[in-house]
């Protein structure tokens, strides 16, 4: 039971550059969310996906697609990156509330991406 | 909307002294309540939760208890590690207006335990 994985672990992308971070979890959770660490800001959640072939927007979307195609994977594309996007991604899930009637999320080990 | 204040670290602490980080929320409705340790070079995990006002949530020698009437959910420990130097993130679930819950985070305190 690996939990949630996410990949790279590291990326270095120039300005207009485009990529996609891969989330993966083994636990059947039906929720997925992906999230940015920055310094004094805590984490804020960028897009989230209630079930396989659904997503929603977070608090800070802007520059970011997501997609759900399988119930295990949550992709984050940046179509064209910029500095300000320079950040810890950490993915994250959870079983949904009527499911298990708690709520806590498992999270991925990050993701550190630098645009130059 | 809703949001949880943490106290600015880092919090500099001697081995086996007593703990306390403090966490304050502004809420609507009845949130659950949350503390999220992250070990340096790793993601979040769940220290401990708590459901509704009262409860303690407790957890490797942690404690928490979710107090409504002063919105808070401080974090204590009577023995500190230095295996638990970390950051220390307080966090809220917050149904918002669809209806989905999401966790709305602190902005982490940092502990620091020297030998």
């Amino acid at each position: 039971n690996a939990g949630v994985t996410q990949t790279p672990k590291f990326r270095v992308l120039k300005t207009g550059q485009s990529m996609t971070l891969l989330c993966a979890q083994d636990m059947n959770h039906e929720y997925m969310y992906w999230y940015r660490q920055d310094p004094g800001m805590g984490l804020r959640l960028i897009h989230y996906s209630v079930g396989e072939g659904t997503t929603a927007k977070g608090e800070v979307p802007d520059g970011y697609n997501v997609s759900r195609l399988k119930k295990q994977n949550f992709l984050l594309g940046l179509e064209s990156a910029a500095p300000s996007q320079t950040s810890v991604y950490f993915c994250a899930s959870s079983y949904s509330i009527r499911d298990r009637g708690s709520y806590e999320q498992y999270f991925g080990p990050g993701t550190r991406l630098t645009v130059t | 909307g809703d949001s949880v204040t943490q106290m600015e670290g880092p919090v500099t602490l001697s081995e086996e002294a007593f703990l306390t980080i403090n966490c304050t929320y502004t809420a609507t409705g009845y949130p659950s309540l949350f503390w999220y340790v992250q070990y340096p070079g790793e993601g979040l995990q769940l220290l401990l939760k708590a459901t509704k006002a009262d409860d303690k949530g407790s957890n490797k020698g942690f404690e928490a208890t979710y107090r409504k009437e002063t919105t808070s959910f401080h974090l204590e420990k009577g023995s500190v590690q230095v295996s638990d130097s970390a950051v220390y993130f307080c966090a809220l679930s917050d149904r918002g207006n669809t209806g989905f819950q999401k966790l709305v985070f602190g902005t982490g305190t940092r502990l620091l335990v020297s030998p």
